[in-house]
């Protein structure tokens, strides 16, 4: 059975902050890991990894995936108030995602 | 990326009744997928439905609970049969949008059930 384990489960962060998330899986078939934003409902795509070593980034978030290791790391640095989420990690085994169960960041001003 | 729409937005429902969401894509998709949030959880994958065959039910996941239709590459339904508390859940719907290449997955605005 695939396993996605995100750490920590809960941060609390002053604006102006670094925060790390982390991101482990134990998967059959590899596809691609991922990294979602959910604020109410819907989780908002930020980005999709598939090779090992390559960091992406969008603004203040970048992440990059080690496959080695089975691991990813999300950041967010210079933290504003809008950042404060739940962030997802989810894996894609052939189709199909699962996902850790989120790591809840409060960025307090 | 794919837009996609999810009806209603929320719902409150009795027990013992059904739910029909409707789930729409600006394109045509391949794939659409269904995931449940239950309060306080992370996302559940209930089935995968593709055009012109049965869905794929995940494990804990049957059709008669959660019928699910897909009569064209840009419309789904998931219906929640005989309601009970214990479904009141953020309902989504999702794609994986193949236009850029990279397969990523996109998810609707979501369906918030509350049965009572």
């Amino acid at each position: 059975e695939d396993k996605v384990v995100q750490s920590p489960l809960s941060l609390v962060v002053h604006e102006g902050d670094t925060v790390t998330l982390n991101c482990s899986y134990e998967v059959t078939n590899f596809r691609s890991l991922l990294w979602y934003k959910q604020e109410k409902k819907a989780p908002t795509f930020l980005f999709m990894l598939t090779s090992s070593g390559i960091e992406k980034k969008s603004g203040r978030l970048s992440s990059i995936l080690d496959k080695k290791e089975l691991f990813s790391i999300l950041n967010i640095t210079a933290t504003q108030t809008g950042d404060s989420a739940v962030y997802l990690c989810a894996v894609e085994d052939d189709y199909k995602l699962s996902f850790g169960a989120g790591t809840t960041v409060t960025v307090r001003a | 990326s794919a837009v996609i729409s999810q009806k209603p937005s929320r719902d409150i429902c009795q027990r013992g009744t059904s739910l029909t969401i409707q789930c729409q894509v600006d394109s045509q998709v391949t794939m659409m997928f269904w995931y449940r949030q239950q309060p306080g959880q992370s996302l559940t994958l209930i089935a995968t439905a593709n055009q012109g065959s049965e869905a794929t039910y995940e494990s804990g996941f049957v059709i008669d609970k959660f019928p699910i239709s897909r009569p064209n590459l840009t419309f789904s339904t998931l219906t929640v049969s005989n309601m009970s508390p214990e479904d009141s859940s953020i309902y989504l719907c999702s794609v994986e949008d193949t236009g850029t290449g990279l397969n990523e997955q996109y998810f609707g605005p979501g369906t918030r059930l509350t049965v009572t």
